[in-house]
């Protein structure tokens, strides 16, 4: 199976601040990556499909790059509603697996 | 507005059974592959099996190959997952989820819990 590492396992920012997330998966994935955002007590939601894709209705300080083995997700202005838990999931290969999560603070 | 309602978790002992099902409405079913994903404290997300629009092709992680069944019903705008032989690391919450590849739309999950 591949395995998705990512990092920070949690941060703490500003509001404002610009927010990365990284996302390393085990073999080469292509662009074959999603990004979703789980608040607590929801279901995740979808934000960045194919590594760099913004999902339909997101707001544009979401970004995802990369491609390959490494992977990048940005918040470029960190705002109070974006307090959640942040997975990346890879479909390359079956079984599809995810990260397992950056929790986002705010300071 | 789309919806998907999960239903038919519980606590079940070991090596007991449980079905899930999932109710969707608000969008195309039979367009959609439908997918299980199961997400624990622990060891978080994970995808557990998917199924095709036409229910021929159906896929599952292998801690699940041979104790769990996929099966859905487009008339019935249903998705079901049977799980039999269930493990103490079974437990989790379980999605009814839309997508392959991506997930594009998610239930509010059920709670399976496995323990005697």
């Amino acid at each position: 199976d591949i395995q998705m590492t990512q990092s920070p396992s949690s941060l703490s920012a500003s509001v404002g601040d610009r927010v990365t997330i990284t996302c390393q998966a085990s073999q080469d994935i292509r662009n074959c990556l999603n990004w979703y955002q789980q608040k607590p007590g929801k279901a995740p939601k979808l934000l960045i499909y194919d590594a760099s894709n913004l999902q339909i209705g997101v707001p544009s300080r979401f970004s995802g790059s990369g491609s390959g083995t490494d992977f990048a997700f940005t918040i470029s202005s960190l705002q109070p509603e974006d307090i959640a838990t942040y997975y990346c999931q890879q479909f390359g290969n079956l079984p599809w697996t995810f990260g397992q999560g950056t929790k986002v603070e705010i300071k | 507005e789309v919806q998907l309602v999960e239903s038919g978790g519980g606590l079940v002992q070991p090596g007991g059974s449980l079905r899930l099902s999932c109710a969707a409405s608000g969008f195309t079913v039979s367009s959609y592959w439908m997918t299980w994903v199961r997400q624990t404290p622990g060891k978080g997300l994970g995808w557990v099996a998917n199924i095709k629009q036409d229910g021929r092709e159906k896929y599952y992680v292998d801690s699940v190959k041979g104790r769990f069944t996929i099966s859905r019903d487009n008339a019935k705008n249903s998705l079901w997952l049977q799980m039999n032989s269930l493990r103490a690391e079974d437990t989790a919450v379980y999605y009814c989820v839309a997508g392959r590849y991506s997930f594009d739309y998610w239930g509010q999950g059920t709670l399976v819990t496995v323990s005697s």
